[in-house]
Order: C-alpha cells, then structure tokens, then sequence
C-alpha cells in the first residue's frame, strides 16, 4: 500500500451536473477524512469517518454533498447539481494515530 | 471554535540559512495537538512536524525544529540549511486532544517558501 489514492485527479463539469470522488485510504487506517481546498486558502474539513460510520459534518456540507464509507474501505464524496463555488481542490486523508495522511487531491473545475 | 492564523502569505530564503515562519492559534482547550504541513507544488500533503501540547520540549526532526509558545499560543517552525526540496506551501494545522467528534484538523492559510539558489 503506497498510501492514500485518490479519483479522478481532475475533473471538469458543466454547472448543474453531478460529480463524485473516490478516496482509497491505507488499508489499515480507520479514520477517513474529507477537506476542500481552494486557491490560496488552508484545507477546510468537510467530514469524518470512522470505520463506516460518518461521525462530523461540517457546516460546509450543503445538503448537496453527500459522502459515503461502505464497509470501513473506500468513500466516495458525491456532489449533487453542481456551482462554480463548488471549484476546489478536494482532498481525502486517513489516519491510524497521530499522524494523518494526504491523497493528492481532485481539482474540480464547474464552468 | 478554534482559528489558526499564519500572518506571512510568503517567505524566501537562500539556500543554506534559516528561515523561521510564524504561526498563532486561539482555544480554550489545553491538551491538544500542533502540525506543520508542507505541500509542495502539485503534490500532496506531508506531515513535517508535530507538537503535543502537553510536551514542554520542542519537536525537533533533522532540519525542522518548533518554538512552542502555549502560554502565547505561538507555534513557529524553523528551517535550518534550507534546500531547494524545501520550496513549497507550509501549513500550521491544530487538532483538539478530545478524541471523539474533535477528530478535525483546522489549518492555517498558508505561508510560501521560496528557496533562492
């Protein structure tokens, strides 16, 4: 296991459309969280999980995102009727004890 | 709620000195964790360095080393022999030591390095 992986890297979609990201954490990491990132600005938590269970929401997290951990593995953060507010950089992190560990992030352009 | 503030947009450097960046913090809580993270250009983010509040000694680990200040709430990261390998967006991050539904970190807004050869 290399660490965490993200997908797509890009994506590019019309305003309107629905979009969704996967995040494969390490195997072994329980904890599984998802952030936005958009330019020039800090990462900004959007939601946790632990094992299957989604555990904190961020105010962030319109009634348009929704986002899934089936089986404590892989999730999936899915964003309904996209805006073009909803440009950023998406990134996923898992985490065992202290330390968490970053993907590389999905940059969704909505134009 | 807390907030992480790094006052420095950007910082350069010449390769070999040390570079010192700044961050501050504000909670009422008094056991929690302090993070730099380091995203270089298109690449994800690593951890650098970590802080547990309850630890009177500053972090060290190689080149990177921490001036923990809890009583200021002041968390600056120092870089010695800087390198090219440096150059990147450096974030302060914080996290509360109260595990369960505080597993969030909050992350500065960043500060640019700049390594000039």
């Amino acid at each position: 296991d290399t660490g965490v992986s993200q997908d797509p890297r890009h994506k590019i979609t019309k305003r309107g459309q629905n979009v969704t990201f996967r995040c494969d954490p390490i195997s072994e990491h329980n904890r599984l969280y998802w952030y936005r990132q958009t330019l020039g600005q800090g990462p900004e938590f959007l939601t946790y999980f632990q094992n299957e269970a989604q555990l904190e929401k961020s105010r962030l997290l319109s009634d348009r995102f929704s986002a899934e951990r089936p089986k404590g593995s892989f999730s999936t953060l899915e964003i309904q009727r996209t805006e073009q507010g909803d440009s950023a950089m998406y990134l996923c992190a898992s985490r065992e004890k202290d330390e968490a560990f970053f993907g590389q992030g999905t940059r969704l352009t909505v134009v | 709620a807390q907030t992480v503030t790094q006052s420095q947009p950007e910082m350069s450097v010449q390769e070999a000195e040390t570079v010192t960046l700044s961050c501050t913090y504000d909670t009422s809580e008094s056991d929690y964790y302090l993070f730099w993270y380091k995203q270089p250009p298109s690449r994800q983010m690593i951890l650098v360095i970590r802080q547990e509040a309850y630890k009177q000694q500053n972090a060290t680990e190689n080149r990177f080393s921490v001036n923990f200040q809890k009583a200021a709430k002041s968390f600056s990261l120092k870089i010695s022999d800087s390198q090219l390998g440096d150059a990147a967006m450096y974030f302060c991050a914080y996290r509360s030591g109260v595990n369960f539904g505080n597993e969030k970190l909050t992350f500065g807004t960043g500060t640019r390095l700049t390594i000039i050869p």
